[in-house]
């Protein structure tokens, strides 16, 4: 029944050492997100994908990129995180984009940057 | 840009006690969503509302978008435990910054 997962759920890592996290889905959207959760923040959008097509938020980091291989998985780089890094960072999918469609939401992977 | 309030920010209710929660823009909204989110976890969907005067229920929430499309509440009749969590507000279509988050309401229900 899983139908966004994300992996690992606990990451720890090093200051400035680059970490991957890694999210796939099991319902063949075609768009992915991916957003930013700070402790008791709201989250926020770091970028998606609408199939291929990757779509920077303006004021993302360029420490974070992001990687959609195929339909199914998509992966968030943090190429050399710091302490401000340590969020919930959580994947989303939706079916399509520009209307209103149901967004699903995986459990989250917690970076935690030592 | 577009904002999202949220109130209260903070709530806690005994058990069985109704509750509500509302989510307000200045600006009308194309689509709301209303997530929950336990503590350290994802979000869980819970429903969406696109027209104006909108309602939907599912077990005991209930969600409502005013005819002008500016604000919604989230109603909780008889609440249980298994409600406690953030509760969040979100205002689409998701496309690039055209999707928003509202600040989140925390529920705690005592038994």
């Amino acid at each position: 029944d899983a139908m966004v997962i994300q992996n690992p759920r606990y990451q720890v890592t090093q200051f400035g050492k680059p970490v991957t996290l890694s999210c796939s889905q099991t319902l063949n959207h075609n768009v992915m997100y991916w957003y930013q959760q700070k402790s008791s923040q709201a989250p926020k959008l770091l970028f998606h994908y609408y199939d291929k097509d990757f779509n920077n938020e303006a004021d993302t980091p360029d420490n974070f990129q992001s990687r959609r291989p195929n339909t199914s998985f998509c992966f968030l780089d943090i190429r050399s995180p710091g302490l401000g890094d340590a969020a919930m960072y959580l994947c989303a999918t939706s079916r399509d984009r520009d209307r209103v469609y149901e967004q699903y939401f995986g459990p989250g992977t917690r970076l935690t940057v030592t | 840009s577009q904002e999202l309030e949220q109130s209260p920010q903070s709530l806690i209710v005994q058990e069985g006690k109704n509750l509500t929660i509302n989510c307000t823009s200045s600006k009308t909204l194309y689509g709301l969503y209303w997530y929950k989110q336990k503590y350290g976890e994802g979000l869980i969907f819970l429903m969406m509302l696109q027209k104006g005067g909108e309602e939907k229920s599912h077990e005991k929430i209930t969600a409502k978008l005013d005819e002008k499309k500016q604000q919604s509440s989230l109603h909780i009749t008889a609440s249980q435990p298994s409600h406690a969590g953030i509760y969040l507000c979100g205002a689409g279509p998701f496309t690039g910054n055209q999707f928003y988050f509202g600040t989140g309401t925390s529920l705690t229900v005592i038994p």
